[in-house]
């Protein structure tokens, strides 16, 4: 199916434990995005990519790791994950150009850190 | 850039037209409105995005005052299932992306 797809929905881990958050695009958009959401915090901008091996930080972007190899994956790995990690976080992509702002998100994965 | 400032909550009778008013009174004149919105526990949906005139999609029309400090996104007949958070961002629209910023938006709750 096309669109953005995150995979999994649902994930528990413990604290220590290197997590990584799946997101692959069928458009061939050239951005992509991670966020994460927490209560009180609305939306927060961990990292984003302007293309294949362009990769660069956003807001809150310590503990976790980013790769682009292919334009249509950008997954997000937490190497040690922590109580704090826990969110739902958030992949999004956008075209170039014109609408290079306007962001379509997956469905988000939720993640919890014991 | 601009920030944007929004009210927290807003109520809406079903049926009727949501106002969700937005000010960006530091705007430049190379930014876009652009309009969000986020369904409980769902990812963010892109709305509308309008820099000088007035727009309609089918969603929603957006509504920007002739001195561009501020907006307007009107749902013409809204839904229960138009309950969502409402994000009013501005940013440029070329030299690609910029970091996009969400804040707390408006939490519009649609009443029966």
């Amino acid at each position: 199916d096309a669109g953005i797809t995150q995979s999994p929905r649902y994930k528990i881990t413990e604290t220590g434990r290197q997590v990584t958050l799946m997101c692959h695009q069928t458009w061939s958009h050239s951005y992509m995005f991670w966020y994460r959401q927490d209560l009180g915090h609305g939306l927060r901008l961990i990292y984003y990519s302007a293309a294949a091996d362009i990769t660069d930080k956003g807001e809150v972007p310590d503990g976790y790791v980013v790769s682009r190899s292919k334009t249509e994956n950008f997954p997000l790995t937490l190497e040690s994950a922590t109580r704090s990690q826990t969110s739902v976080y958030f992949c999004a992509s956008s075209e170039s150009g014109l609408f290079a702002n306007v962001l379509t998100f997956g469905a988000g994965s939720r993640l919890t850190v014991l | 850039d601009a920030k944007t400032t929004q009210p927290p909550s807003m109520d809406c009778a079903e049926g009727r037209a949501a106002n969700l008013p937005c000010n960006h009174s530091t705007i430049s004149g190379n930014e876009y409105v652009y309009w969000y919105r986020q369904i409980h526990s769902q990812g963010p949906q892109y709305i509308i995005h309008g820099l000088k005139n007035n727009e309609t999609n089918e969603m929603a029309s957006l509504i920007i005052t002739e001195d561009r400090k501020s907006s307007t996104l009107i749902l013409p007949h809204a839904t229960l299932r138009d309950t969502a958070v409402y994000y009013c961002i501005v940013r440029r629209s070329s030299g690609g992306y910029q970091k996009v910023t969400f804040g707390t938006g408006t939490k519009l709750q649609v009443i029966p």
